[in-house]
């Protein structure tokens, strides 16, 4: 695997259900992000780790929860979306937290029912 | 005023034309620039990083900034029906921020 792997490429979700969303970066990079991609809009910045420590989180509400558990990987906790939340959600890696061009993974593609 | 403004599309061109993208912006404070393709069901793929001012070419395209103008753009030469995608602009300043600031996306269709 190369560059920056996310799971599932897509998801079903109800309101009341709990999922999360998985991110591997293969590139050595420093820094992971969430950004989520809705029709006609710009990319929103969600949350930004450096080293495993988060230093955004971008006034987001709390049905998102993120996890970075090491430099490779990030999750993104989700429980009692609303419909609204539905989008594509890419994860993004860079070799440093400023300055980097950001790498992405091809995103999931989230439904919430 | 958006910091960054982009025409959604979308542009359709003959295969083999040259292709003309663009942004503007409104921020003096942005130093780096850079463009992503996209394709349909993907995620977003850098294609030119660029600091400052000044031309930057690799193979087929080339990106430009005008500062004074506040205005960047990316050329397609020889386009080809695979080039059809989605084109995003991005800046981020220098003032060691990661909040970089992106365009909404032009739609190119580039037709054979």
């Amino acid at each position: 695997e190369t560059g920056v792997t996310q799971t599932p490429r897509h998801l079903v979700m109800g309101m009341t259900n709990k999922k999360s969303l998985k991110c591997e970066q293969h590139l050595g990079h420093n820094a992971m992000y969430w950004y989520k991609q809705s029709a006609k809009k710009p990319l929103e910045l969600m949350f930004v780790y450096s080293l495993e420590e988060r230093v955004e989180n971008n006034s987001v509400p709390s049905r998102f929860s993120p996890e970075c558990p090491n430099s490779s990987h990030l999750f993104l906790h989700l429980h009692t979306l609303q419909p609204e939340d539905s989008a594509l959600y890419l994860c993004a890696s860079s070799q440093d937290l400023v300055n980097s061009p950001l790498h992405f993974g091809n995103g999931t593609r989230l439904t919430v029912t | 005023q958006k910091e960054v403004e982009q025409d959604p599309g979308p542009l359709s061109v003959p295969e083999g034309a040259i292709v003309s993208l663009n942004c503007t912006y409104s921020n003096s404070a942005f130093q780096y620039f850079m463009w992503y393709r996209q394709y349909s069901r993907k995620g977003p793929e850098l294609l030119m990083y660029t600091y400052s001012s000044g031309n930057k070419e690799d193979g087929r395209f080339t990106a430009q900034v005008d500062k004074s103008s506040k205005y960047i753009s990316l050329f397609i030469r020889d386009s080809q029906p695979s080039d059809s995608a989605t084109y995003l602009c991005a800046m981020l300043t220098t003032s060691g921020t990661y909040k970089y600031i992106f365009g909404t996306g032009t739609r190119l269709k580039v037709l054979a």
